[in-house]
């Protein structure tokens, strides 16, 4: 059980387009999700909190107007990176706890998506 | 202080050696934490939770210093399959989200 799907799981994009990655929760409703963002041997490092039927709290320094998201629905975030840069070339991961769980239990991950921005 | 600070090694052993590393995090008032196994360009998978002094799981041990604000990943008996980079993570900032810290390499040679 819990698992959360990511799609694509790779793109390649040239630069000034944008990119639309989604996560879905397959088996559990989650009315939070999670997007991380993983530089090359870096840490995993939080860029927003996406909240279903809400707005999304980004973390400080990330920039809500190119990394937009949306949850539209218990089981979907999507996260579009708009007008992509090189400096954008990442592994973006989504992740879920279970609605109902405590902030305490684990998070689920999706299986991540690597952007390569040309 | 960080939130969450691991040493990134890297750690090498020889197989069938035991390993140990550390974690330490900056909220006293934390009670939950969290070690995940990523393997390379993969996503994490949690490899054990804990909630009180530890938690014991085949080869795997974690345990946690309250006192001194660290948690330990103790693998005996290491495989090669062991190799992968370990995370720790705690919840922050009184919300929902985990905190990472950068992770330890291990690489587990024959």
């Amino acid at each position: 059980g819990a698992v959360v799907s990511q799609h694509p799981s790779r793109v390649i994009c040239k630069s000034g387009t944008s990119v639309k990655i989604e996560c879905r929760s397959l088996d559990f409703q989650a009315t939070t999700m999670f997007w991380y963002r993983q530089f090359p041997k870096q840490s995993l490092m939080l860029m927003a909190t996406s909240n279903e039927g809400s707005k999304a709290t980004y973390e400080q320094g990330v920039e809500k107007d190119k990394f937009l998201i949306n949850h539209a629905s218990l089981t979907l975030s999507t996260l579009t990176v708009t007008s992509a840069h090189p400096e954008d070339s990442s592994f973006y991961i989504c992740s879920a706890r279970e609605t109902g769980y405590a902030y305490n239990s684990p998070l689920h991950f999706g299986n991540g998506t690597r952007l390569t921005v040309t | 202080r960080k939130e969450v600070e691991q040493d990134p090694g890297p750690f090498n052993v020889p197989e069938g050696a035991t390993v140990a590393f550390n974690c330490t995090y900056s909220n006293s008032a934390s009670q939950s934490f969290f070690w995940y196994r990523q393997d390379c360009r993969k996503e994490p998978k949690l490899l054990m939770s804990v909630y009180s002094s530890g938690n014991e799981d085949g080869r795997f041990t974690a345990q946690l210093n309250r006192a001194s604000q660290y948690i330990s990943l103790l693998i005996r008996d290491s495989k090669l399959s062991d190799s992968a980079t370990y995370l720790c993570a705690v919840p922050g900032g009184g919300a929902q989200k985990l905190v990472f810290g950068q992770g330890t390499r291990l690489t587990i040679n024959p």
